[in-house]
């Protein structure tokens, strides 16, 4: 069964402690991952994309990883604004999508 | 780049009213949108998959008859929900994606909160 689980629910940091957040997928024919980032009351905000096992992609202080298993979503050094939820989502065949439930993350000033 | 507009973003209104909600590809040619319920605390339910030019695809569960979809350009889909009643309720996402058997993310737009009294 195709599906993506997101790790952990939740997750606190303190300003500046640096933590990953995980995304595990069984689908069939990965044609991409994505990760995006959703504000209360918003809709998700694109942020990365990643097609092949090795890839690696970065933007201030996120950087997104994948293996043929997962992905990882490396913040380094966070800052309160970084607080969101974090969803990572993956196309499949027949263009199919699926998102997983989302990491909440709360960093603490 | 990539930049959908969803409107309105909130709208409170009376039992057994129908609402129209827009979304709009502003800067791309949208060949498909989806659109999206999303309850607090919790991730996105797809409601269903329109092309344009023809027939929206609902998932399982979702009323056709209830949620009218219409995608009539490669830049416009719209859900009515019609006759809406409290249990309606709910944050509405849609979301655009250009090129049909390519490797593009969905772009959100920024939800509309719908509160039916």
């Amino acid at each position: 069964e195709d599906q993506v689980t997101q790790s952990p629910e939740a997750l606190r940091l303190q300003e500046g402690e640096s933590s990953s957040l995980n995304c595990s997928y069984t689908v069939s024919g990965l044609r991409g991952l994505f990760w995006y980032r959703q504000d209360p009351g918003k809709g998700p905000e694109f942020l990365f994309t990643l097609y092949s096992a090795g890839e690696e992609k970065e933007k201030e202080r996120l950087k997104a990883t994948l293996t043929k298993k997962e992905s990882f979503l490396h913040i380094t050094a966070p800052k309160p604004e970084d607080s969101a939820t974090y969803l990572c989502a993956v196309q499949a065949s027949f263009n199919k999508f699926y998102f997983g439930s989302g990491t909440k993350l709360n960093v603490k000033p | 780049g990539a930049v959908v507009s969803q409107h309105p973003s909130w709208v409170i209104c009376k039992s057994g009213t129908s609402v129209k909600i827009e979304c709009r590809s502003l800067d791309f040619q949208a060949t498909t949108m989806f659109w999206y319920r999303q309850f607090p605390k919790q991730s996105l339910m797809l409601m269903a998959t329109s092309n344009e030019g023809s027939k929206a695809t609902y998932e399982q569960g979702v009323e056709k008859d209830k949620f009218l979809i219409n995608h009539a350009s490669l830049t416009l889909s719209t859900l009515t929900v019609t006759s809406a009643h409290p249990e309606d309720s709910s944050f509405y996402i849609c979301s655009a994606y250009y090129g049909q058997g390519s490797n593009q993310p969905q772009h959100f737009g920024d939800g509309t909160r719908l509160s039916i009294l």
